[in-house]
Formats: structure tokens, sequence, C-alpha cells
């Protein structure tokens, strides 16, 4: 199993600011992913984190909104740009370590966004 | 569209009685299943997942689940429950042809003492 860390645990923020996520994970691991739990909700997927390329984003999401870096195989960043309190939500990195699909993924312990 | 329903917000049981939390899902090709949980401000904890072979999937903390093909289900199961088992339990498949997960729901159980 891969242990993943999360900086901030939390944070309360301003309308109009941008807050950046960090997720280390203590291991090289081949997949990363990006996740929103809205309050009382599921889990979202934002996003796949791609190692030396561009991260892949779901429906519904944009790069320009959720910026994603992955600089080496265990640490990624994702950025919640010009924030509004609708962007107040859990946000959860992801990782795997095996193939595809049939891979168990293991999740940090999420930082939950306040926007005033 | 692939995707897992969990038909219960909640699930109520009393210590020491068995628990079961309902999944059922939508996949198209092979469906590959997976049971997390989560405890108050906490990340999700794996528990278990089905793949291939043995229907009755065995996890962590004494959970089980099974799959049912004909019946398109994968319920999670414990023979006798915790009051420390009061969680939310989220179900999530993987979609044919996407290396992400999809999750349920989620399904609130309480256990009393």
């Amino acid at each position: 199993s891969a242990v993943i860390s999360q900086k901030p645990s939390r944070d309360i923020c301003q309308r109009g600011t941008s807050l950046t996520i960090q997720c280390q994970v203590d291991s090289q691991v081949t997949m990363m992913f990006w996740y929103r739990q809205q309050p009382g909700q599921s889990l979202t997927l934002i996003a796949t984190a791609n190692q030396g390329s561009e991260a892949t984003y779901e429906s519904g999401f944009v790069i320009d909104k959720f910026p994603i870096s992955r600089p080496n195989l265990t640490f990624s960043t994702l950025t919640v740009s010009n924030m509004s309190p609708e962007d107040s939500s859990i946000y959860l990195c992801s990782a795997g370590t095996g193939p595809p699909r049939t891979d168990t993924q293991y999740f940090g312990p999420g930082t939950r966004l306040t926007v005033l | 569209a692939q995707s897992v329903a969990q038909p219960e917000d909640q699930v109520n049981v009393a210590e020491g009685n068995p628990l079961t939390v309902k999944c059922t899902y939508s996949v198209s090709g092979n469906p590959y299943l997976f049971w997390y949980v989560q405890y108050p401000n906490r990340g999700l904890q794996f528990l278990l997942k089905y793949i291939t072979g043995d229907n009755l999937v065995k996890g962590s903390y004494g959970f089980e689940a099974e799959f049912n093909k004909s019946q398109t289900s994968f319920h999670l199961k414990k023979p006798s429950a915790l009051v420390s088992d009061s969680a939310l339990y989220f179900c999530a498949v993987s979609p044919t042809g996407f290396q992400k997960l999809v999750f349920g729901t989620g399904t609130r159980l309480l256990v009393s003492p």
C-alpha cells in the first residue's frame, strides 16, 4: 500500500484568491488522482495527474480553474483558482501502484477548504 | 453510463447484529468493484475489492462482500457489528477502459450500543 499525505489539512480562504494543495506519496506510484467531495456528497474525480504531461480532466473541470502539476512519481499539486464559496469542499488525492483498473487506489486524508 | 448505486442513505444496526450495506452496479465488460470507508474528518480507507475469482471477498476489519453477477450486486457484510464500525461507506467501480473510480453516493452506517 501507499501512504499519502496532504498539505494543508484545512484552510479558510477569501473569495477570488487561490490555494495550492500538495500531495506526497511515500513511494513511487504510476497513477495519481484528485477528487472533490462537496459537503454531504460523494467523491467526484477532478483529474488524473500525469507525470511528465498535462493532466487529464473530467467533464465539468478545466485546467484554468484547477491547474495540476506532477513533477515526479511521488508528488502532485492541485491549485483551486479564483475561488468562490461553491469551491468549499474536501479535496482528496489518491494514488495507485499497480495495473490500471484492477489497482487499489489509496487516499490521502484530504484538505478541507472553506471559501468565504 | 457505468455506475454504482447505493440505495440506502443510512443503515441502522445494533451492536453484535449482522450488517449489510447494499451496492448495485452497471458496468459494461468485467466489473471491478471496491468498498471504502470514511470516518469523520478522515480520508477514505480501502476495505476490499473484487477483481475476479471467488465471489466472496474478505477484507479489512472483518468485512466481506459478495459479488453476485446475476443480480449485479456487491453488498458489504459483517457478521457482528461494532459501534466503531459507524462511518460512511462508499462503493466504487472502475469503468471499462478508464483508470479511475466512480463512487456511489455513500451509505451512513450507525451501530448502536
